[in-house]
C-alpha cells in the first residue's frame, strides 16, 4: 500500500539550531516527493519537490531535502532555523500523469525556542 | 499567494444541511483537486477534475459531489452534513505540463454544529 510516515509529531528546536524532519514512504513506482509547509490559518505552501536527477534538492526559505531510495526516505533539513519557521510540515508522495493525487504524511509540528 | 482562491473562508452550519465550497484555480491551470484535512484523518484526497471532467476519486463520501465549470472554477457540494464533516477543505490546482506540483488555496473551514 502507498503510504507516507512522518514519525515525529512534534519537534522543538532552538532558534539558530539545525533541523531535520524525517519522512519515509512506501510507494510501488518511482515516487515523486514533496515537502509542504502549513502556517496557522494558511494553506499548504510548496517548499521543494523531487522528481528525478540529483537526490539533494534545494527549496525555498533555505530548506533542502535528500532522497535516499535505499532507505525510502526524503528527510527535510535546514542548517539554521528561524522563529518564522514554526509551522506544520507535511511530506507527500505521488505520481504524475493524467491522474494525480498526493498521499500526505500526518505532519510534523515544528516549535522554535527563542 | 498561491493564486488559488477559495470561498468562503469559514462556514458554520447545522447537521443535515447542504453547503457549497468554491474554488478558482490559478490562471492557466486545468486541474483542480479537493482535499479534506481533519484532526483524525489528516490530509485526504477527495477528487480531481481536469478541464471539466472527473479524473480521479479518492476517499469522497457519496454525500459529497464536485464539478468543474467551463471557466475552470470548481465547486464541492457537501450534503446531509454530519458533525464529523467538520474539517478544513482545501482546493489545489496544477498546470497541464507534466511534473507540475500542486498549488493549494488557503482552505475553507467548515464547522457543523
Amino acid at each position: 500500500a502507498q503510504s507516507v510516515t512522518q514519525p515525529d509529531i512534534h519537534i522543538t528546536v532552538s532558534e539558530g539550531a539545525s533541523l531535520e524532519l524525517r519522512c519515509n514512504y512506501s510507494y510501488g513506482a518511482t515516487p515523486y516527493l514533496f515537502w509542504y509547509v502549513q502556517s496557522p490559518g494558511q494553506g499548504l505552501q510548496l517548499l521543494l519537490k523531487y522528481f528525478s536527477g540529483d537526490t539533494l534538492v534545494q527549496g525555498i526559505k533555505g530548506f533542502e531535502a535528500e532522497f535516499k531510495r535505499s532507505q525510502s526516505s526524503f528527510n527535510l533539513r535546514k542548517p539554521s532555523v528561524h522563529w518564522s519557521d514554526a509551522a506544520e510540515y507535511f511530506c507527500a508522495v505521488g505520481a504524475m500523469g493524467s491522474s494525480y493525487k498526493l498521499i500526505f504524511g500526518s505532519g510534523t509540528r515544528l516549535l522554535v525556542r527563542p | 499567494d498561491s493564486g488559488v482562491t477559495q470561498t468562503p473562508k469559514h462556514l458554520i452550519t447545522a447537521t443535515g444541511q447542504r453547503v457549497t465550497l468554491r474554488c478558482s484555480p490559478r490562471s492557466g491551470d486545468l486541474s483542480v483537486y479537493w482535499y479534506q484535512q481533519s484532526l483524525d484523518q489528516g490530509l485526504q484526497f477527495l477528487i480531481q477534475y481536469y478541464n471539466g471532467e472527473e479524473r480521479a476519486k479518492g476517499n469522497i463520501l457519496e454525500r459529497f459531489s464536485a464539478q468543474q465549470f467551463p471557466d475552470l472554477h470548481s465547486e464541492l457540494n457537501l450534503s446531509s452534513l454530519e458533525l464529523g464533516d467538520s474539517a478544513l477543505y482545501f482546493c489545489a490546482s496544477s498546470d497541464p505540463r507534466g511534473n507540475s506540483p500542486l498549488h493549494f488555496g488557503n482552505g475553507t473551514r467548515l464547522t457543523v454544529t
